[in-house]
């Protein structure tokens, strides 16, 4: 079984849909969770922390579920821009050293 | 700032060719590392530095080698190239002790293995 694990997609929705995602871990040692952007043949960058507690920034709200070992990430209001595939990150220890990446699920908004 | 550079973007090589891919860094971070992306396997990480002097292993470092003489560079040698190398390559760095874990990467190098 991988460590984290991802619905590849693609989840296709329209401009202004809701879509959300789920990521599942194994390890429940787990510390600290992650959601990271990735266009196409870029990089991956930071897109936002997952608290205990649930973090929302703007249209994107993170949701961590402890029990079921699980986070989640919900996207209001879909825009174009938001076509990318979203990286779940798991850290397995403190420090951050190793932290694991899911293979992503791949988000295509259209007009 | 430049950020997280890598070099080269594209490389080709032959079964058995060695090859270095450069990594530096000018945000004087003291983590750096290193992961292959290949489709539908997400990010591995291959090795990792918490500091020049310092390095190991992370979840599949066969067939490469890594050193950190200074702050700023980390690169990675493959030592005998083989087509299962073949993948997107990705440096990325960080601050020690940063409370967000938040990682800089690279663009990425995308290496060809015939």
């Amino acid at each position: 079984r991988k460590e984290v694990e991802q619905d590849p997609g693609p989840f296709n929705v329209p401009e202004g849909a809701t879509v959300a995602f789920n990521c599942t871990y194994s390890n429940s040692a787990s510390q600290s969770f992650f959601w990271y952007r990735q266009d196409c043949r870029k990089e991956p960058k930071l897109l936002m922390s997952v608290y205990s507690s649930g973090n929302e920034d703007g249209r994107f709200t993170a949701q961590l579920n402890r029990a079921s070992q699980y986070i989640s990430l919900l996207i209001r209001d879909s825009k174009l821009s938001d076509s990318a595939t979203y990286l779940c990150v798991v850290n397995l220890s403190g420090g951050y050293n190793k932290l694991i990446f899911g293979a992503g699920t791949r988000l295509a908004v259209h007009p | 700032n430049a950020g997280v550079t890598q070099t080269p973007k594209f490389q080709v090589l032959k079964t058995g060719q060695s090859m270095t891919l450069q990594c530096a860094q000018d945000m004087n971070h003291e983590y750096m590392s290193w992961y292959r992306q290949d489709p539908g396997m997400g990010l591995r990480l291959i090795h990792y530095s918490v500091g020049a002097g310092i390095t190991d292993q992370g979840e599949v470092p066969n067939g490469y080698n890594v050193s950190r003489s200074t702050t700023e560079d980390f690169p990675l040698r493959l030592l005998s190239a083989a087509p299962s190398q073949t993948s997107v390559y990705f440096c990325a760095s960080r601050r020690a002790g940063a409370g967000t874990g938040e990682l800089f990467f690279g663009e990425g190098s995308r290496l060809t293995v015939l």
